[in-house]
């Protein structure tokens, strides 16, 4: 079956650095989403990405989905303490009605 | 908008027991409901697609007659947790899909109910 993973599975950042999450798809996808979830809470929807290609912002978070739809990224500029928590990827893949999410990437940022 | 409630929020039973967890979406429709499992420090576990009106759709490995789900109307599913046992304690969450969204494809997550089973 269709298999999402996610790189860095922990990502300990200067508060002030960037920093970049990766995930990859074993089959193509129709579309990838991103979400956001702050310890002791839930997933929170941050953004889709559909075509092929597609860089979509968010103040300082950059997404990207790659030309072959197989992979994407988020990366984040000038992290800040409010950015900690666990970036999830969720990827669907053509002719499936489900969402397959990644691993996560944990976030914590040192002051 | 796009509130999805679950209840409750914390749950302790007994081994053997039953429990019932309900997912709410407050001010959309959501045709489309799904159980996600989630463990510490891990990534959300598909249990199942609930779809109103109809059986829902059970991951593999998932038994359908211990977790049980009812999408009886267009804004509340249920989980039902049959004769639990103490390795069912885990954080269960649902979401919804708002299908009248132009791109209708987010899901809106519950805050969760944490399940622990003695």
């Amino acid at each position: 079956g269709q298999q999402v993973m996610q790189i860095p599975q922990y990502q300990h950042v200067q508060e002030g650095e960037d920093f970049t999450t990766y995930c990859n798809s074993s089959t193509t996808l129709s579309n990838i989403q991103w979400y956001k979830q702050r310890p002791g809470g839930h997933p929170v929807f941050l953004i889709q990405l559909v075509k092929s290609g597609e860089v979509k912002k968010q103040k300082r978070l950059t997404f990207q989905f790659g030309e072959a739809k197989k992979n994407s990224s988020l990366h984040i500029t000038a992290t800040q303490t409010t950015d900690v928590g666990t970036y999830f990827c969720a990827g669907r893949a053509t002719n499936d009605y489900k969402l397959s999410f990644g691993a996560g990437t944990t976030v914590t940022v040192r002051a | 908008g796009a509130v999805v409630s679950q209840h409750p929020s914390r749950v302790i039973c007994k081994s053997g027991t039953s429990v019932k967890i309900e997912c709410r979406s407050l001010d959309f429709q959501a045709t489309t409901m799904f159980w996600y499992r989630q463990f510490p420090k891990k990534s959300l576990m598909l249990m199942a697609t609930s779809n109103e009106g109809s059986k829902a759709t059970y991951e593999q490995g998932v038994e359908k007659d211990k977790f049980l789900i009812n999408h009886a109307s267009l804004t509340l599913s249920t989980l039902t947790v049959t004769s639990a046992h103490p390795e069912d304690s885990s954080f269960y969450i649902c979401s919804a899909r708002w299908s009248q969204r132009e791109s209708g494809e987010e899901q809106y997550f519950g805050p969760g109910t944490r399940l622990t089973v003695t």
